[in-house]
């Protein structure tokens, strides 16, 4: 099956720094989405973007599908953005089924 | 809120009891999954049900039994667990294969066996 790969599997921030997180995959995919999961376990869904570039807020996302990776990048970063990031995939077939990384723990001191 | 609920939150069974998990969504979605998230491992699929019937059961133990009576709900049936099924067990749901929506997570059950 498809692998995916997050880097780097952590990272510590001071408030106020800037961070780009990596999401490289071992193959062509038709769904490419980041989440955020906070301390208290909830996921979110921040970007879908199989190719190209998004932005909302402080977050920008951009995905290059032919060199197969994706950049999360978060500005001017927040306590509140603490938690691990997941990229995750989507490689089409006849089954609904997005496969994870292992995620980038963020942590944001004040 | 996300739209998916999942009840109960926390959970401790013993190896022999029999519990189930139940998650509800309210976003008109057609497609609910569960994913199963151990302490420093990816989530792993585990269960994906599409119009309430099941496409992909990714080689789960048989004490895992997952049920899916109408496209708003699913449950997951446990029995006979081992202390390795610890874990932190989420619900999600799509609309066909997300895209713009997206999946939607629940908050999760974190389930201990003792």
């Amino acid at each position: 099956g498809i692998q995916v790969e997050q880097s780097p599997p952590d990272l510590i921030l001071q408030e106020g720094a800037n961070s780009t997180l990596r999401c490289n995959f071992s193959d062509s995919v038709n769904n490419l989405q980041w989440f955020h999961q906070n301390p208290w376990g909830q996921l979110i869904n921040l970007f879908y973007i199989p190719s190209g570039t998004k932005q909302n807020g402080r977050l920008s996302a951009t995905t290059v599908a032919t060199e197969r990776y994706s950049l999360l990048y978060i500005s001017s970063s927040q306590t509140t953005d603490s938690g691990v990031y997941f990229c995750a995939v989507d490689s089409g077939g006849s089954n609904y089924k997005l496969t994870f990384g292992k995620g980038t723990l963020l942590t944001v001191n004040p | 809120e996300t739209g998916v609920t999942q009840t109960p939150r926390h959970l401790v069974m013993g190896m022999t009891n029999k519990k189930s998990l139940k998650c509800e969504q309210h976003l008109g979605h057609n497609a609910m999954y569960w994913y199963k998230q151990s302490a420093k491992k990816p989530l792993e699929l585990m269960f994906v049900y599409n119009f309430k019937e099941q496409t992909e059961n990714n080689s789960v133990p048989s004490r895992f039994s997952p049920e899916c009576p109408n496209s708003s709900h699913l449950f997951l049936h446990l029995h006979t667990l081992q202390p390795e099924d610890s874990a932190l067990y989420l619900c999600a749901s799509s609309q066909g294969r997300g895209g713009e929506n997206g999946y939607t997570f629940g908050s999760g059950t974190r389930l201990t066996v003792v």
